[in-house]
């Protein structure tokens, strides 16, 4: 069964303190890791995909890397507006379903 | 695009009462998705569609739940009848098919049950 972990659960940074979130991750023929981000009474916004191991992708603050059992979100100076929950999903062979992680709470401070 | 569109927003019903979720998925996106939200247990797969016709359902808590795409632009999420416990954000999402597949999810219906 596909599983994602992300750590740590809650974040908390100064507003240009650079930090990285984690998402761990067991599936069965990955076919894509993909980021989101989550505000308050939304639904998740599409940030990355990343399809094999040693890939990175980047947007303005924020860079996506992927190892065979991991991945990380950098966020690099973030601002306050970069405050929200970011949740990351595998999709594993076979299906076309995401499984999400529980996602991390990130809270900058002005 | 108006991106994925689902109504109501906001629900208050009582326990015992049916439920009708909707969802309009973006035009031309062949597969969509009903997921539910909760503190306990994060994001989870009810049941997707492809080209309107249920292709895993496995997610579906119980036979309270029924699902159905009449059509490439609509679906819908039904309880009946509906339990305290089924209070959640329900997030209807679609894509379109393919290696680039990306999820893109509407705004939610917040479901309470008294």
């Amino acid at each position: 069964e596909d599983q994602v972990t992300q750590s740590p659960e809650a974040l908390r940074l100064q507003e240009g303190e650079s930090s990285s979130l984690n998402c761990s991750y067991t599936v069965s023929g990955l076919r894509g890791l993909f980021w989101y981000r989550q505000d308050p009474g939304k639904g998740p916004e599409f940030l990355f995909t990343l399809y094999s191991a040693g890939e990175e992708k980047e947007k303005e603050r924020l860079k996506a890397t992927l190892t065979k059992k991991e991945s990380f979100l950098h966020i690099t100076a973030p601002k306050p507006e970069d405050s929200a929950t970011y949740l990351c999903a595998v999709r594993g062979g076979g299906s076309e379903k995401l499984v999400f992680g529980k996602g991390t709470k990130l809270t900058v401070n002005p | 695009d108006a991106g994925v569109i689902q109504s109501p927003r906001h629900e208050v019903t009582e326990m015992g009462q049916e439920v009708t979720l909707r969802c309009k998925p973006i035009s031309g996106h062949d597969y969509l998705f009903w997921y539910r939200q909760t503190m306990m247990r994060g994001l989870e797969l009810l049941i997707y569609f492809n080209n309107n016709v249920p292709i895993d359902d496995s997610g579906m808590p119980e036979d309270r739940f029924s699902a159905k795409m009449p059509n490439a632009s609509f679906s819908t999420l039904k309880i009946q009848p509906s339990e305290p416990r089924d209070s959640a954000v329900y997030f209807c999402a679609s894509s379109f098919g393919g290696a680039l597949n990306t999820q893109y999810f509407g705004p939610g219906t917040r479901l309470t049950v008294l």
